[in-house]
């Protein structure tokens, strides 16, 4: 199936542990992302590959690093988690030219520190 | 508020009818995007139309842009069980470089 797969899809953890969230994508798309939804289903960017280069980098905690591997490819790795990551986050993909025809989103991983 | 902010933030209607959603921005756009999520899933794109477009339609969707208001609205036709789901506008800037805002979305109740 052509699909943006992301695992897992629930994370329980500790505070202070690191965590790793993984997403491919089939696609052909040239351009990932990392969207964090909260608990007021707000949805809000917080990095963005194009060929594996960083293109966005919203102001997020620095415990947070995206890893582009190749183009199908971004992960992301928490560091020392806290209460306030708790939320929802999802993978993405698309061309780069956006205006055509917009996202393809994952299914989303719930992560809930505790 | 933000931009791209849909209204109402929750709407409920019984299956059969029509469901009408709203989404006002504030800056040039590119385009303007509505999506679909079900409940702990990823959003699902529905329909894209470009700054320079005022209508499109896709199935029992009907989408308008009226860029001199700076809204957005979705219909959704003769409505089913099925189309219970959170629906999302997502404004593409048109300033430089990359710039996609999604709304808080509005979350539809379809009764059967």
């Amino acid at each position: 199936d052509t699909a943006v797969s992301q695992t897992p899809k629930y994370l329980v953890t500790q505070m202070g542990n690191d965590k790793s969230i993984k997403c491919e994508q089939n696609l052909g798309h040239d351009t990932m992302y990392w969207y964090k939804q909260d608990s007021k289903k707000f949805l809000k960017i917080m990095f963005s590959y194009n060929n594996k280069e960083l293109i966005i980098n919203e102001t997020v905690p620095n415990r947070f690093s995206p890893k582009s591997p190749d183009k199908a490819h971004l992960n992301l790795h928490i560091n020392s988690l806290e209460l306030g990551d708790s939320a929802v986050y999802f993978c993405a993909s698309s061309h780069f030219d956006r205006d055509s025809y917009g996202y393809t989103f994952g299914s989303g991983t719930r992560l809930t520190v505790v | 508020s933000q931009q791209g902010e849909e209204d109402p933030q929750a709407l409920s209607i019984q299956e059969g009818e029509n469901a009408t959603m709203n989404c006002s921005y504030k800056t040039s756009i590119n385009n303007l995007q509505w999506y679909r999520q079900n409940s702990g899933r990823g959003l699902v794109h529905l329909i894209l139309i470009r700054s320079n477009e005022r209508e499109k339609h896709s199935g029992r969707l009907r989408v308008t842009l009226d860029t001199s208001k700076k809204s957005s609205s979705l219909l959704i036709t003769a409505s089913r069980a099925a189309d219970t789901a959170s629906y999302f506008c997502a404004t593409d800037l048109a300033t430089g470089g990359f710039k996609t805002i999604f709304g808080a979305g509005t979350r539809l109740f379809v009764k059967a």
